[in-house]
Protein backbone atom coordinates (compact mmCIF):
# COMPACT_ATOMS: atom_id res chain seq x y z
CA UNK A 1 0.00 0.00 0.00
CA UNK A 2 2.47 2.88 -1.34
CA UNK A 3 1.39 6.25 -0.04
CA UNK A 4 2.45 9.37 -1.25
CA UNK A 5 6.28 9.36 -1.70
CA UNK A 6 8.95 12.02 -1.59
CA UNK A 7 12.47 11.74 -1.78
CA UNK A 8 15.20 12.42 -1.23
CA UNK A 9 14.01 13.11 2.68
CA UNK A 10 17.20 15.11 3.61
CA UNK A 11 18.84 17.69 0.86
CA UNK A 12 21.61 20.33 1.98
CA UNK A 13 22.60 22.72 -0.79
CA UNK A 14 25.02 25.61 -0.89
CA UNK A 15 23.71 28.89 -2.01
CA UNK A 16 23.75 29.51 -5.41
CA UNK A 17 23.02 25.32 -6.40
CA UNK A 18 19.51 23.52 -7.53
CA UNK A 19 17.60 21.73 -5.56
CA UNK A 20 15.09 19.31 -7.22
CA UNK A 21 12.71 17.72 -4.82
CA UNK A 22 10.98 14.91 -6.23
CA UNK A 23 7.07 13.27 -5.29
CA UNK A 24 5.24 10.04 -6.56
CA UNK A 25 1.62 10.59 -5.88
CA UNK A 26 -0.24 7.72 -4.23
CA UNK A 27 -1.70 5.15 -6.23
CA UNK A 28 -4.55 6.18 -8.19
CA UNK A 29 -3.97 9.88 -7.54
CA UNK A 30 -3.74 12.38 -10.92
CA UNK A 31 -3.82 15.86 -8.48
CA UNK A 32 -0.67 16.61 -7.03
CA UNK A 33 0.08 19.63 -4.74
CA UNK A 34 3.42 20.85 -3.08
CA UNK A 35 3.40 23.16 0.00
CA UNK A 36 6.21 24.74 2.03
CA UNK A 37 6.83 24.84 6.11
CA UNK A 38 9.20 26.85 7.61
CA UNK A 39 10.04 26.36 11.36
CA UNK A 40 6.69 26.89 13.88
CA UNK A 41 5.08 28.59 11.14
CA UNK A 42 1.94 26.69 9.10
CA UNK A 43 1.77 25.01 5.57
CA UNK A 44 1.80 27.64 2.36
CA UNK A 45 0.34 26.28 -0.69
CA UNK A 46 2.88 26.83 -4.10
CA UNK A 47 1.69 24.49 -6.72
CA UNK A 48 -1.56 22.45 -7.38
CA UNK A 49 -0.67 20.34 -10.73
CA UNK A 50 -2.52 17.42 -13.21
CA UNK A 51 -0.69 15.44 -15.35
CA UNK A 52 1.28 17.49 -18.00
CA UNK A 53 -0.86 20.15 -16.59
CA UNK A 54 0.22 23.47 -13.95
CA UNK A 55 -3.23 24.76 -12.86
CA UNK A 56 -2.72 26.35 -9.69
CA UNK A 57 0.56 28.32 -9.15
CA UNK A 58 -0.48 31.35 -7.49
CA UNK A 59 1.52 30.63 -4.40
CA UNK A 60 4.76 29.76 -6.12
CA UNK A 61 7.62 32.36 -6.37
CA UNK A 62 7.75 33.65 -9.86
CA UNK A 63 11.71 33.33 -9.90
CA UNK A 64 13.56 30.75 -8.98
CA UNK A 65 10.87 28.25 -8.25
CA UNK A 66 9.70 25.63 -11.10
CA UNK A 67 7.33 22.70 -10.97
CA UNK A 68 5.82 20.23 -13.42
CA UNK A 69 4.14 16.49 -13.45
CA UNK A 70 5.40 14.85 -16.61
CA UNK A 71 3.04 12.09 -18.46
CA UNK A 72 5.55 9.38 -16.68
CA UNK A 73 7.20 9.60 -13.66
CA UNK A 74 7.22 12.08 -10.43
CA UNK A 75 6.27 15.32 -9.96
CA UNK A 76 9.38 17.65 -10.02
CA UNK A 77 9.38 20.91 -7.44
CA UNK A 78 13.01 22.60 -8.84
CA UNK A 79 14.26 25.24 -6.79
CA UNK A 80 17.20 27.24 -9.09
CA UNK A 81 19.88 28.93 -7.23
CA UNK A 82 19.04 28.27 -3.67
CA UNK A 83 19.09 30.74 -1.12
CA UNK A 84 19.32 30.61 2.64
CA UNK A 85 15.55 31.64 2.96
CA UNK A 86 14.88 28.49 0.87
CA UNK A 87 15.82 26.06 3.64
CA UNK A 88 12.45 24.69 5.02
CA UNK A 89 10.39 21.35 5.04
CA UNK A 90 8.38 20.86 1.50
CA UNK A 91 5.48 18.73 1.39
CA UNK A 92 3.70 16.78 -1.75
CA UNK A 93 -0.02 16.09 -1.20
CA UNK A 94 -2.05 13.85 -3.44
CA UNK A 95 -5.36 13.62 -3.53
CA UNK A 96 -7.82 11.33 -6.49
CA UNK A 97 -9.93 14.41 -7.70
CA UNK A 98 -9.39 18.53 -7.14
CA UNK A 99 -11.93 18.45 -4.19
CA UNK A 100 -10.95 15.72 -2.49
CA UNK A 101 -9.07 14.62 0.75
CA UNK A 102 -5.10 15.35 0.41
CA UNK A 103 -2.95 12.38 2.03
CA UNK A 104 0.40 14.00 2.45
CA UNK A 105 3.90 12.60 1.76
CA UNK A 106 7.12 12.32 4.26
CA UNK A 107 8.27 15.72 3.24
CA UNK A 108 11.98 16.94 2.24
CA UNK A 109 13.99 18.80 4.38
CA UNK A 110 16.04 21.64 2.54
CA UNK A 111 18.69 22.96 4.24
CA UNK A 112 20.81 25.82 2.16
CA UNK A 113 24.47 26.16 3.72
CA UNK B 1 -7.67 38.81 6.58
CA UNK B 2 -6.48 35.10 6.53
CA UNK B 3 -8.03 32.16 4.33
CA UNK B 4 -8.38 29.89 7.84
CA UNK B 5 -7.90 30.79 11.72
CA UNK B 6 -6.88 28.59 14.27
CA UNK B 7 -5.58 29.83 17.92
CA UNK B 8 -1.73 28.89 18.42
CA UNK B 9 -2.80 27.78 21.49
CA UNK B 10 -0.45 26.33 23.22
CA UNK B 11 -3.32 24.36 24.65
CA UNK B 12 -3.36 22.12 27.52
CA UNK B 13 -5.41 19.55 28.68
CA UNK B 14 -5.37 16.68 31.27
CA UNK B 15 -5.05 13.49 30.35
CA UNK B 16 -8.76 11.90 30.05
CA UNK B 17 -10.55 15.22 29.17
CA UNK B 18 -11.75 16.88 26.29
CA UNK B 19 -9.68 18.83 24.21
CA UNK B 20 -11.66 21.68 22.15
CA UNK B 21 -10.31 23.04 19.21
CA UNK B 22 -11.73 25.84 16.85
CA UNK B 23 -11.09 26.73 13.29
CA UNK B 24 -12.73 30.03 11.51
CA UNK B 25 -12.21 30.96 7.82
CA UNK B 26 -13.14 33.29 5.55
CA UNK B 27 -14.95 32.39 2.29
CA UNK B 28 -18.41 31.16 2.42
CA UNK B 29 -17.98 28.92 -0.62
CA UNK B 30 -15.81 26.94 0.87
CA UNK B 31 -16.57 23.27 0.30
CA UNK B 32 -14.88 20.70 2.29
CA UNK B 33 -12.93 20.87 5.40
CA UNK B 34 -10.72 18.43 6.91
CA UNK B 35 -8.50 18.30 10.29
CA UNK B 36 -4.79 17.18 10.14
CA UNK B 37 -2.96 15.84 13.09
CA UNK B 38 0.81 16.98 12.92
CA UNK B 39 3.45 15.62 15.02
CA UNK B 40 7.10 17.65 15.28
CA UNK B 41 9.08 16.59 12.88
CA UNK B 42 6.66 15.05 10.60
CA UNK B 43 4.33 15.60 7.75
CA UNK B 44 0.75 15.96 8.61
CA UNK B 45 -1.86 13.49 9.06
CA UNK B 46 -5.93 12.96 8.10
CA UNK B 47 -7.57 12.57 10.92
CA UNK B 48 -11.08 14.10 9.80
CA UNK B 49 -13.03 15.23 6.76
CA UNK B 50 -16.55 17.33 7.12
CA UNK B 51 -18.64 18.51 4.49
CA UNK B 52 -22.21 19.15 6.04
CA UNK B 53 -23.59 21.17 8.61
CA UNK B 54 -23.61 19.40 11.86
CA UNK B 55 -21.20 16.40 13.66
CA UNK B 56 -19.19 13.90 12.77
CA UNK B 57 -17.85 11.24 14.97
CA UNK B 58 -15.17 9.08 14.40
CA UNK B 59 -13.52 7.00 17.59
CA UNK B 60 -12.39 9.46 19.87
CA UNK B 61 -12.74 12.22 17.55
CA UNK B 62 -15.34 14.80 16.27
CA UNK B 63 -15.91 17.19 13.68
CA UNK B 64 -18.68 20.10 13.98
CA UNK B 65 -18.90 22.16 11.08
CA UNK B 66 -21.35 25.52 11.00
CA UNK B 67 -21.25 26.95 7.72
CA UNK B 68 -23.88 29.62 8.74
CA UNK B 69 -20.83 30.82 11.21
CA UNK B 70 -18.06 29.72 9.32
CA UNK B 71 -16.78 27.67 12.06
CA UNK B 72 -15.34 24.46 12.23
CA UNK B 73 -14.20 22.10 15.60
CA UNK B 74 -12.34 19.35 16.37
CA UNK B 75 -13.33 17.88 19.89
CA UNK B 76 -11.26 15.00 21.43
CA UNK B 77 -12.21 12.78 23.89
CA UNK B 78 -10.53 10.81 26.74
CA UNK B 79 -7.34 12.74 25.47
CA UNK B 80 -4.08 10.78 26.15
CA UNK B 81 -0.49 12.07 25.34
CA UNK B 82 -0.18 10.44 22.47
CA UNK B 83 -2.50 13.32 20.90
CA UNK B 84 0.08 15.59 22.21
CA UNK B 85 0.92 17.08 18.27
CA UNK B 86 -0.05 20.40 15.98
CA UNK B 87 -3.60 19.91 14.38
CA UNK B 88 -4.04 22.07 11.82
CA UNK B 89 -7.43 22.90 9.98
CA UNK B 90 -7.97 22.94 5.91
CA UNK B 91 -10.41 24.49 3.67
CA UNK B 92 -10.99 23.47 0.47
CA UNK B 93 -13.07 26.50 -1.77
CA UNK B 94 -12.91 24.43 -4.41
CA UNK B 95 -9.97 26.32 -6.14
CA UNK B 96 -7.50 25.82 -3.76
CA UNK B 97 -6.62 24.48 -0.09
CA UNK B 98 -6.31 26.87 2.53
CA UNK B 99 -4.33 25.83 6.00
CA UNK B 100 -4.19 27.23 9.50
CA UNK B 101 -1.22 27.68 11.08
CA UNK B 102 -2.15 25.11 13.45
CA UNK B 103 -3.04 24.72 16.93
CA UNK B 104 -0.14 23.46 19.57
CA UNK B 105 -1.88 20.80 21.67
CA UNK B 106 -0.17 19.22 25.23
CA UNK B 107 -1.95 16.16 26.63
CA UNK B 108 -0.53 16.44 30.63
CA UNK B 109 -0.08 12.58 32.03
Amino acid sequence: NAGVMQNPRHLVRRRGQEARLRCSPMKGHSHVYWYRQLPEEGLKFMVYLQKENIIDESGMPKERFSAEFPKEGPSILRIQQVVRGDSAAYFCASSAADRETQYFGPGTRLLVL
Amino acid sequence: QKEVEQNSGPLSVPEGAIASLNCTYSDRGSQSFFWYRQYSGKSPELIMFIYSNGDKEDGRFTAQLNKASQYVSLLIRDSQPSDSATYLCAVNTGNQFYFGTGTSLTVIP
